[in-house]
């Protein structure tokens, strides 16, 4: 049984460079959330994607978006991006009419120099 | 808002000795509190979850953690660590009944010494 799978593992861009950054949720689940967090710091909640829409979403610019495919799986774009954008981007899958904890995947590491 | 507050940012324990990590929360609804675990470079995993019922939750690697309403707390315990519990611990509360963001606290580091 596959968990939650994020690619790549790490990643360095330029400021101003756009990126997207990739999630498979885990098996038989439909939810997928963003986090970003920073170093010595907790996740901070990005948004959330089911049936391919944004329900909901976090204190974070529109230079952030996402997108959720047919099988579930999710992007996570950055666009003109900042020194303080560097992080690790966590993706976390969920079955929402269970309400079922979030399952974490094992992050993007995001470097902007 | 939803906040999550965990006062202690480390905490250094000897092995074999108990552990009680604290966290508070401020919420207006019904929470639904978590308890996750992270390993350097890792991403999270759950611990242990409230979502009602009986106050003391057990979890996974022998953690349990009680839910006090009246104390707006949801802290974690262990009788006796092992130096593999060396990690950050992250709290964190969402809204029953509601399709809703999980809050996180900004963690604590755990130090096990020998």
């Amino acid at each position: 049984d596959a968990g939650v799978t994020q690619s790549p593992t790490h990643l360095i861009k330029t400021r101003g460079q756009q990126v997207t950054l990739r999630c498979s949720p885990k098996s038989g689940h439909d939810t997928v959330s963003w986090y970003q967090q920073a170093l010595g710091q907790g996740p901070q909640f990005i948004f959330q994607y089911y049936e391919e829409e944004e329900r909901q979403r976090g204190n974070f610019p529109d230079r952030f978006s996402g997108h959720q495919f047919p099988n579930y799986s999710s992007e996570l774009n950055v666009n003109a991006l900042l020194l303080g954008d560097s992080a690790l981007y966590l993706c976390a899958s969920s079955l929402r009419q269970e309400r079922s904890p979030l399952h974490f995947g094992n992050g993007t590491r995001l470097t902007v120099t | 808002a939803q906040s999550v507050t965990q006062p202690d940012i480390h905490i250094t324990v000897s092995e074999g000795a108990s552990l009680e990590l604290r966290c508070n929360y401020s919420y207006g609804a019904t929470p639904y509190l978590f308890w996750y675990v992270q390993s350097p470079g890792q991403g999270l995993q759950l611990l242990l979850k409230y979502f009602s019922g009986d106050t003391l939750v057990q979890g996974i690697k022998g953690f349990e953690a009680e839910f006090k309403r009246s104390q707006s707390s949801f802290n974690l315990r262990k009788p006796s660590v092992h130096w593999s519990d060396a990690a950050e611990y992250f709290c964190a509360v969402g809204e029953l009944n509601r399709d809703d963001k999980i809050i996180f606290g900004k963690g604590t580091r755990l130090h096990i010494l020998p």
